[in-house]
């Protein structure tokens, strides 16, 4: 089983670059999650959705879009980079979004210049 | 405001001790609090679950404690490894915002010969 895989692993964009950070997990869960991860900051939640056709805000959603395209997909979309979004992005995935451990993927280090 | 607070500086021990990790919450009614594991480079894996009504939880090796009056879950390894040495998240629900799960910034621990 991969379990939660995102691509890319690496990426460097320029100021004002658009990109979409693919997730998707193998193991048929319903809720799914965007985290980013900055030093002295912990994990922070950006969008989740917790179940298939529907997404929400998390903490720190300006600047992001999502979309669930089916069960196994959700992508985090950033229109226009900026240097405060240079971060560790993770996806995560659970069965249902009530007391269930989260499973992540290794993650996706994004560095904006 | 809302915290979750876990000790910055890394906690260094050495193989065969005990390691305690402290994770103290403010204004938090949490449903559950969990524990997770986060190696370089890697997301987070999820280790142990404590709801709100128990006391403590133990699986193998691996011990944690939830005071709800002192807000504040203990996180024991006992026997530690070197290969136990990791940052430790600890994460939890807030009662009736179900799906946001929020993280603490970690722990290092670093076991040593």
């Amino acid at each position: 089983n991969a379990g939660v895989t995102q691509t890319p692993k690496f990426q460097v964009l320029k100021t004002g670059q658009s990109m979409t950070l693919q997730c998707a997990q193998d193991m048929n869960h319903n809720s799914m999650y965007w985290y980013r991860q900055d030093p002295g900051m912990g994990l922070r939640l950006i969008y989740y959705s917790a179940s298939e056709g529907t997404t929400d805000k998390g903490e720190v959603p300006n600047g992001y879009n999502v979309s669930r395209l089916n069960k196994r997909e959700f992508s985090l979309r950033l229109e226009s980079a900026a240097p405060s979004q240079t971060s560790v992005y993770f996806c995560a995935s659970t069965q249902s979004s009530y007391n269930s451990p989260l499973h992540f993927g290794n993650g996706t280090r994004l560095t904006v210049t | 405001s809302q915290k979750i607070e876990q000790n910055s500086e890394a906690l260094n021990i050495q193989e065969g001790k005990t390691a305690t990790l402290t994770c103290n919450y403010t204004n938090y009614s949490p449903a559950y609090l969990q524990w997770y594991r986060q190696d370089p480079g890697r997301g987070p894996v999820f280790l142990l679950l404590i709801r709100e009504n128990e006391k403590e939880k133990r699986k193998e090796r691996l011990k944690v404690t939830f005071d709800t009056t002192l807000k504040q879950s203990l996180f024991h390894i006992t026997a530690s490894q070197p290969a136990d040495s990791a940052t430790y998240l600890c994460a939890l629900l807030n009662t009736g915002t179900a799906s946001k799960l929020t993280f603490g910034t970690g722990t290092r621990l670093q076991v040593t010969l």
